[in-house]
């Protein structure tokens, strides 16, 4: 069954802290990865991750992906209380004929002032 | 300004009175999908399209039917709501170019749906 896990579920931290969010994947035809950052509302798109080894980064958030070991970490520098959020992590997968999304459950990050 | 509405955004209903969310897209995208979210589930994806009278079902389809009659519009249809399907709703779409679902997915404000 394909899946996608995410680590830690929960984190609190303080502003200015960094952090690191892990997401590791099972699927059977990996297309890409993708982070999302979800508030009170519809998820927002941060990233698209195709190839192993290539930073992605926009502002304090970077990100990458290693398609050996089959995990992304998200980074997040100087961190924020606007940072406060779920951040998902998505897998595509499939074939020239048909692709899903395979969702992780997400982890949620509390900045305290 | 790019994109995608649902409808109604919250329902309430009672068990086995079929309903519809609508979904729609002004952005002439070809993949649009559902998904339901639930506490410690995240996000499941329950049917996609990926054009006009194309769709295949996603991981939880369960319950639920789709159509795709036109490209911007892409209805969740429950023909028998159970309780179980109490959920928050989001409608999606993407790009497809060259059979790759590019990057960017929009998603809509969501639908909350609550089945007594």
């Amino acid at each position: 069954e394909d899946k996608v896990v995410q680590s830690p579920l929960s984190l609190v931290v303080h502003e200015g802290d960094t952090v690191t969010l892990n997401c590791s994947y099972e699927v059977t035809n990996f297309r890409s990865l993708l982070w999302y950052k979800q508030e009170k509302k519809a998820p927002t798109f941060l990233f698209m991750l195709t190839s192993s080894g290539i930073e992605k980064k926009s502002g304090r958030l970077s990100s990458i992906l290693d398609k050996k070991e089959l995990f992304s970490i998200l980074n997040i520098t100087a961190t924020q209380t606007g940072d406060s959020a779920v951040y998902l992590c998505a897998v595509i997968n499939g074939d020239n004929y048909g692709q899903n999304f395979v969702f992780g459950p997400g982890t949620r990050l509390s900045v305290l002032p | 300004e790019a994109q995608v509405t649902q409808n109604p955004r919250y329902l309430i209903t009672v068990t086995g009175k079929k309903l519809t969310v609508t979904c729609s897209q002004n952005m002439n995208h070809e993949y649009m999908s559902w998904y339901r979210q639930d506490p410690g589930l995240g996000l499941r994806q329950i049917y996609y399209s990926m054009n006009v009278e194309v769709t295949d079902k996603g991981d939880v389809p369960e319950g639920y039917k789709v159509s795709r009659k036109e490209k911007r519009n892409f209805p969740l249809i429950l023909e028998s709501p159970s309780p179980n399907q109490t959920s928050l709703y989001f409608c999606a779409s993407s790009l497809w170019e060259r059979h790759v679902s590019t990057d960017t997915q929009y998603f809509g404000p969501g639908t909350r749906l609550t089945v007594l």
